[in-house]
């Protein structure tokens, strides 16, 4: 299984860059790591998903050592309302039981 | 409405019940998955559905059972519910292209069992 180990919180400020790496030693070839959001009483939200190098949408960058046995998801810029559990996930669909959730990192961003 | 909706959104039941809860998305979707939350923790994966009359079992199967007879619907039901199925339950889809791995959530169901 592609288990995955966050951090379990971080703590910012606003305005600043935030990084948050995700360790899976285990991803298989064909796995995709995605992040998701998600805010207390909510479904988790899709940030982005990346399977190497760097990606980038308008909310975050991914970015996939060559090995790919990490990953770092970059927000630019927090404001107060990104305050929220990131989750990073590695998994395919061709055998959707193995798709794992981590624990989270949760993140706090102070003014 | 477009989207994915769960009910009831809060449901409160005994410990031995049969309890049913309710997936429907709008998107005809292939994908469908049932996540339980525990207070505090990540999501784990109890069931998912690949297409209709398609399902498998997930992380945390034991005591759960679905069935997926439209595409649209995805219900999840407790055939005797117990204390430690106490716990918020998402459902989501995805549709399934190559490398779509974007998951839609449903807003969750709290389940409460006494």
């Amino acid at each position: 299984l592609a288990k995955t180990t966050q951090p379990i919180s971080m703590d910012s400020y606003e305005g600043q860059e935030v990084n948050i790496t995700c360790s899976h030693n285990n991803i298989a070839t064909n796995d995709y790591i995605t992040w998701y959001q998600q805010f207390p009483s909510q479904g988790p939200r899709f940030i982005i998903q990346g399977y190497k190098t760097k990606v980038t949408n308008e909310v975050a960058s991914l970015f996939i050592p060559a090995d790919r046995k990490s990953s770092t998801l970059s927000l630019p810029r927090v404001s107060l309302s990104d305050t929220a559990v990131y989750y990073c996930l590695v998994g395919g669909y061709s055998n959707a039981s193995k798709i794992i959730f981590g624990s989270g990192t949760r993140l706090s961003i102070q003014p | 409405d477009a989207g994915i909706t769960q009910s009831p959104r809060y449901k409160i039941t005994e410990t031995g019940r049969q309890v049913t809860l309710m997936c429907h998305q709008t998107w005809s979707h292939s994908y469908m998955f049932w996540y339980r939350q525990d207070l505090g923790h990540g999501l784990r994966l109890i069931y998912y559905s690949a297409a209709a009359d398609i399902t498998d079992k997930g992380e945390v199967p034991d005591g759960y059972v679905v069935s997926r007879s439209k595409t649209e619907n995805f219900p999840l039901t407790l055939e005797s519910a117990t204390r430690s199925q106490t716990s918020v339950y998402f459902c989501a889809s995805k549709h399934g292209g190559q490398g779509a791995h974007e998951q839609y959530f449903g807003p969750g169901t709290r389940l409460t069992v006494t």
